[in-house]
């Protein structure tokens, strides 16, 4: 059973807009996430963080809101560019060793 | 440092050859992870290992699946025999153990693209 769920498995978005990206996760034990961005034939590579004590946390364009009480946490991209384009993955650990990530979301960034 | 490092990249066998995908992890990570992607389940974990112990095996789909960790800089995933369906791009990943309050990603090697026919 999904424990991280992210329920749009792609998104396009004009260059200069923001991408938003979503994921929902089932466990109240979580309390650390993370995001990890995708480019084809290579291995995901880690992104931005955030911790259950926050509810955003901003690094360059890139922010990431957390809502615990919706278990919801979503990746702000702005503004978007075309080397943004990647498949993001969001992952959750409840202080174990273990990160449950989701199916993925495709971001199309259209020039 | 070379960061996560697997092989083969690519993989094609025939149904019921044993396989046998390699992952040397980053020196000085004590945590190693494989993960199975796929469409329908994502980034799948199949096992991990702390300090070369396996901890977590449930996510290994069937008793065809095995993996081994030697020692720190080394670890094998084996199918055998291998079917269609294993076809997927599996990955090893590695961090440090979390503790005193830290919190530490992964970093993923590059993959393994499998194709079974």
């Amino acid at each position: 059973d999904q424990q991280v769920k992210q329920n749009s498995p792609s998104l396009s978005v004009q260059e200069g807009r923001i991408s938003i990206l979503n994921c929902d996760y089932t466990n109240s034990m979580f309390d650390y996430f993370l995001w990890y961005k995708k480019y084809p034939a290579e291995g995901p590579t880690f992104l931005i963080s955030i911790s259950s004590i926050k509810d955003k946390n901003e690094d360059g364009r890139f922010t990431v809101f957390l809502n615990k009480s919706a278990k919801h946490l979503s990746l702000h991209i702005v503004p978007s560019q075309p080397g943004d384009s990647a498949v993001y993955f969001c992952a959750a650990s409840g202080g174990g060793n273990q990160f449950y990530f989701g199916t993925g979301t495709s971001l199309t960034v259209i020039p | 440092d070379a960061g996560v490092i697997q092989s083969p990249r690519h993989e094609v066998t025939e149904m019921g050859q044993e396989v046998t995908l390699r992952c040397k992890p980053i020196s000085g990570h004590n945590s190693l992870f494989w993960y199975r992607q796929t469409m329908m389940r994502g980034l799948e974990l199949l096992i991990y290992f702390n300090n070369n112990v396996p901890i977590d095996d449930s996510g290994m789909p069937e008793d065809r699946f095995s993996a081994k960790m030697p020692n720190a800089s080394f670890s094998t995933l084996k199918i055998q025999p291998s079917e269609p369906r294993d076809s997927a791009v599996y990955f090893c990943a590695s961090r440090r153990l979390s503790g005193q309050g830290r919190v530490y990603g992964y970093t993923f090697g590059s993959g393994t693209r499998l194709t079974v026919v």
